[in-house]
């Protein structure tokens, strides 16, 4: 299993940024994916997931970024994104993408500052 | 949501000796359909992504030392480590899969002393 996340970056806040995670070594079709990030010196939270396309492909977030962030995918290219709108200093940290069976990437940081 | 509570928040150990770390959750996270616990516990060193040690409670991952071990069941659940080794020092984090929103607990760092 190999998790590549990318499109980390300084954001402003108030800006959008989005976040891709190359997966590999899987069945990534038949998977649902979440995003769990972790602020610096913080424990990890869990953003969202995506439901397989046998599930519904349908989405659930945490309270902190419904409304603002997005979770799609692309199972011809086995990507997952995280779209992150309206950032806020608070959303600062590193993003991973985690299998249902807890394989995590390296992580991409996302950092929001004016 | 499942609040997970550990304790403590941190803890120095010496070399060879036990550590413990215990983990709480809110609600129960047993599941009456399987009869597992649906907890897991992960281990994170410096610049690293989680790494997962046990899952189901007391299950260890591939490759895990056997001085990792998880117990517990329902609400209270415990991370042991056997016999302290230099390469676990690390920050550790109990983590609930009982919802699909997953929560985590806050982290113990475990040093040596």
């Amino acid at each position: 299993v190999q998790l590549v996340e990318s499109g980390g970056g300084l954001a402003r806040p108030g800006g959008s940024l989005r976040l891709s995670c190359a997966a590999s070594g899987f069945n990534f079709g038949n998977a649902w994916m979440n995003w769990v990030r972790q602020a610096p010196g913080k424990g990890p939270e869990w953003v969202g997931h995506i439901r397989k396309k046998g599930d519904g492909g349908t989405t659930d977030y945490a309270a902190p970024v419904k409304g603002r962030f997005t979770i799609s995918r692309d199972d011809s290219r086995t990507t997952v994104y995280l779209q992150m709108n309206s950032l806020k200093v608070e959303d600062t940290a590193v993003y991973y993408c985690v299998t249902m069976d807890f394989r995590w990437g390296q992580g991409t940081l996302v950092t929001v500052s004016s | 949501d499942i609040v997970m509570t550990q304790s403590p928040d941190s803890l120095a150990v010496s070399l060879g000796e036990r550590a413990t770390i215990t983990c709480k959750s809110s609600q129960s996270i047993l599941s009456s359909s399987n009869n597992k616990n649906f907890l897991a516990w992960f281990q994170q060193k410096p610049g690293q992504p989680p790494k997962l040690l046990i899952y189901w409670a007391s299950t260890r991952e591939s490759g895990v030392p056997d001085r990792f071990r998880g117990s517990g069941s329902g609400t209270d659940f415990t991370l042991t480590i056997s016999s302290l080794q230099a390469e676990d020092v690390a920050v550790y984090y109990c983590q609930q899969y009982y919802t699909t929103l997953w929560t985590f607990g806050q982290g113990t760092k475990v040093e040596i002393k």
